[in-house]
């Protein structure tokens, strides 16, 4: 069965960048769509993009565009999201989320999900 | 504001029958795919409802989604204690995006 597993909470200025990443194991990685969706304190669910790995172009929500930047590494099985010109309303969990059908990247079917990253933009 | 619309909150009483709606346009739910998700406290969403009325294994046939037209509804019957959460439907939309429901909190009396 596989499994998402985030990096660790982060703490950043607003102005900087943050990159969290998402490390499958336990099955098949790159034919999946990896997405990337946050949710702010008591808010809720905000999709952000998503790529598939073996096909390595991304989408992007046209909020996040020119901010977002989601990559992955085929070798390591991880997938990361790289967030510019933070702000205080960046403040929110940010999850990774598999889409459960191959080769899909333009569905909110997500079976799989990361735990969740912690990211506080403060000064 | 969420381009799906659900509301804010919905409650009812052990073994009642509830529903939550979520209403969008024909860019999303009208063309695509509906999808619920349950979110307990502190936790990650789990999916719930996939292609508008199908259960993923392990999930009680107690929960059933529908679909009509621009609009769609979860239904709970048989209400319990642990079916309190937060659920957000959700659809692809047309312009490439994936949208999200802002959420209904079920409180379960």
């Amino acid at each position: 069965q596989v499994q998402l597993v985030q990096s660790g909470a982060e703490v950043k200025k607003p102005g900087s960048s943050v990159k969290v990443s998402c490390k499958a194991s336990g099955g098949t990685f790159s034919s999946y769509a990896i997405s990337w969706v946050r949710q702010a304190p008591g808010q809720g669910l905000e999709w952000m993009g998503g790529i598939i790995p073996i096909f390595g172009t991304a989408n992007y929500a046209q909020k996040f565009q020119g901010r977002v930047t989601i990559t992955t590494d085929e070798s390591t099985s991880t997938a990361y999201m790289e967030l510019s010109s933070l702000r205080s309303e960046d403040t929110a969990v940010y999850y990774c989320a598999r889409v459960w059908v191959r080769g899909v990247i333009s569905s909110v079917a997500f079976d799989i999900w990361g735990q969740g990253t912690m990211v506080t933009v403060s000064s | 504001q969420s381009v799906l619309t659900q509301p804010p909150s919905a409650s009812g009483t052990p073994g009642q029958r509830v529903t939550i709606s979520c209403s969008g346009s024909s860019s999303n739910i009208g063309s695509n795919y509906v999808y619920w998700y349950q979110q307990l406290p502190g936790t990650a969403p789990k999916l719930l409802i996939y292609r508008n009325n199908q259960r993923p294994s392990g999930v009680p046939d107690r929960f059933s989604g529908s679909k009509s037209g621009t609009s769609a509804s979860l239904a709970i019957s048989g209400l319990r204690s642990e079916d309190e959460a937060d659920y957000y439907c959700a659809a692809w939309d047309d312009s490439l995006s994936g949208l999200f429901g802002g959420g209904t909190k079920l409180t379960v009396l």
